[in-house]
């Protein structure tokens, strides 16, 4: 079964600061992606990162990356230098290129950004 | 704005009605995928469609659930009979469908209550 656990339902950080989201999955393919989509209150979803599991290099962008460590099937994401806008619900999700690219998805972490 | 589209954003309806929803991806995108979301949750996988051609369908998506993209266009889900187990955000996404990643673009989902 492909499976996504993030254990942590809700985090807080104040602003400013550095906060890690965590993220586990269970897959037994070699060619998968994995995702981090954040979805802000009653707002869409939008990918924050993303990462080729065939690529050792942990992805960046921005004030966002990631540390990926494939034996232990561990995605967790970093936000460093946090705002007030990075609240929002963030979900890590992978997706399987053989299995018609579809996503699965944890249950998220709620992300609360204290001034 | 060229994003993913979703039409209504919000639905009431009694139980036992039919509704249908309706998603315009980015143009030119050939994958069309439809997720369910329910409160608290990630979002899980449906259905999804390679230009006009429904290629897979979660067991999630009953007997009374339909889904078309005719000409590869536009996709409309369809729910028959519904039940307030039916209750969740439908979120739409669309993919190049090609290309080593092909990442997702959401849209902002129709919130389906049923009473």
């Amino acid at each position: 079964a492909q499976t996504v656990t993030q254990s942590q339902p809700e985090m807080s950080v104040q602003e400013a600061e550095t906060v890690t989201l965590s993220c586990t999955y269970d897959t037994s393919e070699n060619n998968y992606y994995l995702f981090w989509y954040k979805q802000p209150p009653s707002r869409q979803m939008i990918l924050v990162i993303r990462q080729e599991a065939y690529k050792q290099q942990n992805a960046t962008e921005n004030r966002f990356s990631v540390n990926f460590q494939k034996a232990a099937k561990s995605f967790s994401l970093k936000i460093s230098d946090s705002q007030l806008g990075d609240t929002a619900m963030y979900f890590c999700a992978f997706m399987i290129m053989e299995y018609g690219n579809k996503l699965v998805f944890g249950a998220g972490t709620i992300l609360r950004v204290k001034s | 704005d060229t994003g993913v589209s979703q039409n209504p954003r919000h639905k009431i309806t009694k139980r036992g009605q039919n509704v249908t929803f309706r998603c315009d991806p980015i143009s030119e995108h050939n994958r069309l995928y439809w997720y369910r979301q329910t409160l608290g949750q990630g979002p899980e996988f449906l259905t999804y469609f390679q230009n006009e051609a429904q290629l897979e369908k979660s067991r999630l998506l009953s007997d009374r659930f339909s889904a078309e993209r005719p000409k590869g266009s536009f996709s409309t889900l369809e729910i028959q009979r519904t039940e307030q187990g039916d209750s969740a955000m439908y979120l739409c996404a669309s993919s190049p469908g090609q290309g080593s990643t092909d990442t997702q673009y959401f849209g902002p989902g129709t919130r389906l209550t049923v009473l």
